[in-house]
């Protein structure tokens, strides 16, 4: 089965800060990676994708994560974190290979930004 | 444009009681999910539905019963709420193209007494 672990499960950075959270994989076949963002009450939401081509992927509100194949990693990271940029972050694999049973996702990191 | 939209948003439930969440997207989505959210747990797949007419297990089943009552509509129901299942429920639907990423309704926090 694939699986996902975030190494932090906490974080607090002070505003303009760079910060670069963990995610290793282990996934047996094509790779696609996802990290979402959950703000305070709200839904998940997609924040960027990895499925093929340049492993630096860039997504929304200035976000980007590297896939390392060799290191089984793909790491969100931003140069400059806003208090806005406080909430919980998701990676997430495919669950069985890319069928239709969704996404397995890794516990998640609680990230809070101080001003 | 909706989305996926889940009711409802709060439930308080005392054990041994029954109910059931709604959940309908208007994307034309084959592929429908019910997640729980817990703390520290991140998300769990209870059921999925690839298609109107099927549904599968998770990754924790137990406790839950689900229908998929046409394509645009999944829900999950509770026959005998336990305090265990207090948590907050997520519907997300996909598109069909392999590993498209998933959509995710407003939630339902459900808690059990």
């Amino acid at each position: 089965a694939q699986s996902v672990s975030q190494h932090n499960h906490h974080v607090i950075l002070s505003e303009a800060a760079s910060l670069e959270l963990g995610c290793n994989y282990s996934y047996g076949g094509t790779v696609n990676l996802f990290w979402y963002v959950q703000y305070p009450g709200q839904h998940l939401q997609l924040l960027l994708k990895y499925f093929s081509g340049d492993p630096l992927v860039k997504g929304i509100k200035g976000f980007e994560a590297e896939f390392i194949k060799s290191k089984f990693s793909f790491n969100l990271r931003k140069p400059s974190v806003q208090w806005s940029d406080t909430a919980e972050y998701f990676c997430a694999v495919p669950s069985r290979g890319g069928g239709a049973d969704g996404l397995t996702f890794g516990k998640g990191t609680h990230l809070i930004i101080q001003p | 444009n909706a989305g996926v939209t889940q009711t409802p948003k709060f439930q308080v439930l005392k054990t041994g009681q029954s109910m059931t969440l709604q959940c309908a997207q208007d994307m034309n989505h084959n592929s429908m999910y019910w997640y729980r959210q817990d703390p520290g747990m991140g998300l769990r797949l209870i059921y999925y539905s690839a298609s109107e007419g099927t549904t599968d297990k998770g990754e924790v089943p137990n406790g839950y019963n689900v229908s998929r009552l046409n394509k645009r509509e999944f829900s999950l129901r509770l026959e005998s709420a336990a305090p265990s299942q207090t948590s907050v429920y997520f519907c997300a639907s996909s598109g069909d193209r392999r590993n498209s990423p998933l959509h995710f309704g407003n939630g339902t926090r459900l808690t059990v007494t």
